[in-house]
């Protein structure tokens, strides 16, 4: 079965500190992308980063790194230096293409960076 | 601002009717995707469409149907509306080359669908 699994339902995070999201995932295809989204209370989606089965490298963008370990099938979302604006749901995604492409979302993760 | 464009914000509409959310994508892009967001079933992906032609079907009911036109802009259909319909519609566009997916999807900012 194609599945996002994010453990953590909420995460207090202390302001300048890194904060790490869990996520793992399951897919049976060899070819498929990961990614990360932010939502924050006014709603909007905001893509974060993106992480393809085939790139060697972990992707970073900014003080958003995507923590790929594809042995143990999880793409942990780590923000650095937490900035009060963090504040927010975040959801990890996949995209399969068994078939045809689809898009698969994890239940969110709500942080909270506190001052 | 993504860009993206969606219309109505809100909507408010009773069970058994029909309803149809607009979208415009981001100037250049060839791919919208359509997202229904609802507290019982979270983040939904219903369907993809590129330059007019659907690329990828997810979780889309049969009584929803979209389209995209030759101007790149995309409507979702929802008709006999039943309450557990109500939720948050997001509509996103990419670059989305026909055999390279782009991976970065900007999103509208939704409309809120009200069913009562």
């Amino acid at each position: 079965a194609q599945k996002i699994t994010q453990t953590q339902p909420g995460m207090f995070v202390q302001e300048k500190e890194a904060v790490t999201l869990d996520c793992t995932y399951d897919t049976s295809d060899q070819s498929y992308g990961l990614f990360w989204y932010k939502q924050p209370s006014s709603g909007e989606m905001i893509f974060l980063i993106y992480q393809g089965s085939y790139d060697e490298q972990n992707a970073t963008e900014g003080r958003y790194s995507l923590n790929f370990q594809k042995a143990r099938k999880s793409a942990n979302l780590v923000i650095s230096a937490s900035q009060l604006g963090d504040s927010a749901m975040y959801f990890c995604a996949m995209r399969v293409t068994s078939g045809t492409y689809k898009y698969i979302f994890g239940t969110g993760t709500r942080l909270k960076v506190l001052a | 601002d993504s860009g993206v464009t969606q219309t109505p914000k809100h909507l408010i509409t009773a069970t058994g009717q029909r309803v149809t959310l607009r979208c415009s994508p981001r100037s250049g892009d060839l791919s919208v995707y359509w997202y229904q967001q609802s507290l019982d079933q979270g983040l939904q992906f219903l369907i993809q469409y590129y330059n007019g032609e659907e690329r990828a079907k997810g979780n889309i009911l049969e009584r929803f149907s979209a389209q995209q036109f030759p101007d790149l802009h995309s409507e979702l259909n929802l008709s006999s509306l039943e309450l557990g319909d109500s939720a948050l519609y997001f509509c996103a566009s990419s670059v989305g080359g026909l055999n390279a997916d782009s991976y970065e999807q900007y999103f509208g900012p939704g409309t809120r669908l009200t069913v009562t």
